[in-house]
């Protein structure tokens, strides 16, 4: 079944500063990747999504890169704030039209 | 705004009770899902719900019931839980269940077993 593996688990930044989160991804059949932010004690949202047919998506300051080759993607956070400070979870689409989501990643931003 | 409602907030409950979560969504959303999820961990997929019919179950165990009354309302009903079962157990809602659609989540109930 798919497995995503979520780099680093802890990220340390100055605001301002930029922030890239990577994860890898083991089915080659996935074909959408989203990105949610969960601050603590609140639900998962949906930051920015991306699907197979696209390379790079851009929403403001954040951004998603995928290299199906590598299945591989990332996402980048430039400028970050302090309201940026949260978990983030990458995921993929794995067999079964499931999504399988990676370990996440605490961002910290300090001012 | 949150449009995926789950009730209630926080729910203690002994290990001989029983209890129901509640959730609704009025997005005209076909597919469901049961999430549970602990402390620094992602969120882990309990059950989907496809046009209110069970499509996936991950190997839950018995003693966490789901049921869908209808297209807007998913239920997960629980019965002799263990305090390992104490968790944030979120509900969600996509358009349809392709793998390809956005998973929307409520703010979840705080559950907690003693």
């Amino acid at each position: 079944g798919e497995n995503v593996e979520q780099h680093p688990s802890t990220l340390s930044v100055q605001e301002g500063d930029s922030a890239v989160i990577k994860c890898t991804y083991s089915d080659s059949a996935s074909n959408y990747f989203p990105w949610y932010k969960q601050e603590l004690g609140k639900r998962p949202q949906l930051i920015i999504d991306i699907r197979s047919n696209v390379g790079e998506k851009k929403d403001q300051r954040i951004a998603v890169t995928l290299n199906k080759t590598a299945k591989h993607f990332s996402l980048h956070i430039t400028e970050t704030q302090p309201e940026d400070s949260a978990v983030y979870f990458c995921a993929a689409s794995g067999g079964y039209n499931k999504l399988i989501f990676g370990a996440g990643t605490r961002l910290a931003v300090h001012p | 705004d949150t449009e995926v409602t789950q009730t209630p907030k926080h729910l203690v409950m002994g290990m001989t009770n029983k209890k129901s979560l509640k959730c609704e969504q009025h997005m005209g959303h076909r597919a469901m899902y049961w999430y549970k999820q602990k402390a620094k961990k992602p969120p882990e997929l309990m059950f989907v719900y496809s046009y209110e019919k069970l499509s996936i179950n991950e190997s839950v165990p018995s003693r966490f019931s789901p049921e869908c009354p209808n297209s807007s309302l998913l239920n997960l009903h629980l019965h002799a839980l263990q305090p390992e079962d104490s968790a944030l157990y979120l509900c969600a809602s996509s358009q349809v269940r392709d793998g390809n659609s956005p998973l929307h989540f409520g703010n979840g109930t705080r559950l907690t077993v003693t």
